[in-house]
């Protein structure tokens, strides 16, 4: 299973972009990144996918480097409702562990007025 | 459109009670799969399913047993409940096809807060 680093935790000013890395460096060519988002123990909420281009959607962007080891979740205006921890994932097509998703320990994102 | 729908809410089982979690979805999905999350952790996933009569293991599945028999539902079963079972469970769906790659969203429940004393 492709694995993900991500730092534990970050703080980010109120109105500022928050930048979230993560590593993913045994990634293979058909496995997407997905990041997700869990506030307060609810169930998790989608946030946005890739494969290998850079993808912006209403809540953020992400941006994968070319060799695909790493990405970034970029939320442009971070407000306070964007506390949470951030849990970036790999995930396989079906025939490879039928697109299964593995969860890593995710980054507490603080955001601070 | 109700989404993954997750039936109970809370439960509190004594230790060797068995008990079934429910899951159910209206979108259709071929895939579901069930995780659970203990204090500070992230989710680790118990088994998953990518059609009606599939189901198979994932990284935590003793202790669990789970069936799919039509595409909407997918219970999970405790079968002698034990105190290290106490978790939170969430139910997830999406679209899934014998094809790769695998690019579509993946939809949670409001999760299942299990107590085991």
């Amino acid at each position: 299973d492709a694995k993900t680093t991500q730092p534990t935790s970050m703080d980010c000013a109120e109105g500022r972009a928050a930048n979230l890395p993560c590593n993913h460096s045994t990634i293979s060519g058909n496995e997407y990144v997905y990041w997700y988002r869990q506030i307060h123990s609810q169930g998790p909420q989608y946030i946005i996918h890739g494969l290998k281009n850079n993808e912006t959607n209403e809540m953020a962007s992400l941006i994968i480097t070319e060799d695909r080891k790493s990405s970034t979740l970029i939320l442009p205006h971070a407000t306070l409702r964007d506390t949470a921890v951030y849990y970036c994932i790999v995930r396989g097509g079906y025939y490879n562990q039928g697109g299964k998703l593995i969860f890593g320990q995710g980054t507490e994102l603080s955001v601070k007025p | 459109n109700a989404g993954v729908t997750q039936t109970p809410k809370f439960q509190v089982l004594k230790t060797g009670q068995s008990m079934t979690l429910q899951c159910a979805q209206d979108m259709n999905h071929e895939y579901m799969s069930w995780y659970r999350q203990d204090p500070g952790m992230g989710l680790r996933l118990i088994h998953y399913s990518v059609g009606a009569g599939i189901t198979d293991q994932g990284e935590v599945p003793n202790g669990y047993n789970v069936s799919r028999s039509t595409t909407e539902d997918f219970p999970l079963r405790l079968l002698s409940a034990a105190p290290s079972q106490t978790s939170v469970y969430f139910c997830a769906s999406s679209y899934e096809a014998p094809r790769q790659p695998s690019g579509n969203t993946i939809y949670f429940g409001e999760g299942s807060w299990l107590t085991v004393v």
